[in-house]
């Protein structure tokens, strides 16, 4: 059974490009959500999909925007990025939204 | 307001127990979480409580909760080389659509032969 997978692993942008993350949930998953972690911190809630519909937002601008397929795989898409965006970028699936469990992450740099 | 905390390091030898603590504020958390991510990964769950309980264990990991303190640790016994790693404690939200994890900035084992 494979777990949850994101792609890609690593990615190189420029200031104010736009970058699209993709993350397919575990198998029986019905629910994604997607966390920023910036280096030294712990993991920030940035939003989650259920039934292809954002459910729950963080604390972040509409420069990030989400997208969930009817097969419960999703897409993080960020616009003009900035420097500050440069993070660990981590996909969770679960069944409803309680026990969480993550995939390896997407390496955001932002040059 | 939610906020939860961690000691940032800990450090014990190879055989110890170790011992790895966190303080939450949102009283009404329905489940709390310890997670390990080890260098370049993603996190691993590794155990969860659930509001109602006191303890949790499972094989070397115990974990306690004291909701009077809002209070929550994990226990690692006959600690190895290989659990060296950063621990964080998460806490996820109560009802409705809340089921947001609210982590805490980690704490870093490091286990010493």
């Amino acid at each position: 059974d494979a777990g949850v997978t994101q792609s890609p692993t690593h990615l190189i942008k420029t200031r104010g490009q736009q970058v699209t993350l993709r993350c397919s949930p575990k198998s029986g998953h019905d629910t994604v959500s997607w966390y920023q972690q910036a280096l030294g911190q712990g993991p920030q809630f940035i939003f989650q999909y259920y039934e292809e519909e954002e459910r729950q937002r963080g604390n972040f601008p509409d420069r990030f925007s989400g997208h969930q397929f009817p097969n419960y795989s999703s897409e993080l898409n960020v616009n003009a990025l900035l420097l500050g965006d440069s993070a660990l970028y981590l996909c969770a699936s679960s069944l409803k939204g309680f026990e969480q469990y993550f995939g390896p992450g997407t390496r955001l740099t932002v040059t | 307001g939610e906020d939860v905390e961690q000691s940032l390091f800990l450090s014990v030898r190879e055989g110890d127990s170790s011992v790895i603590n966190c303080t939450y504020t949102d009283s009404s958390s329905t489940y709390l979480y310890w997670y390990k991510q080890e260098p370049g990964a993603g996190l691993q769950l590794l155990t969860y409580i659930f509001s109602n309980m006191d303890m949790k264990q499972d094989q070397r990991l115990t974990v306690l909760l004291n909701k009077k303190d809002k209070h929550l640790s994990l226990r690692i016994a006959d600690t190895q080389t290989g659990d060296s790693a950063i621990y964080f404690c998460a806490e996820l939200g109560y009802g409705g659509a809340t089921n947001k994890l609210i982590f805490g900035t980690g704490t870093l084992l490091a286990v010493q032969p």
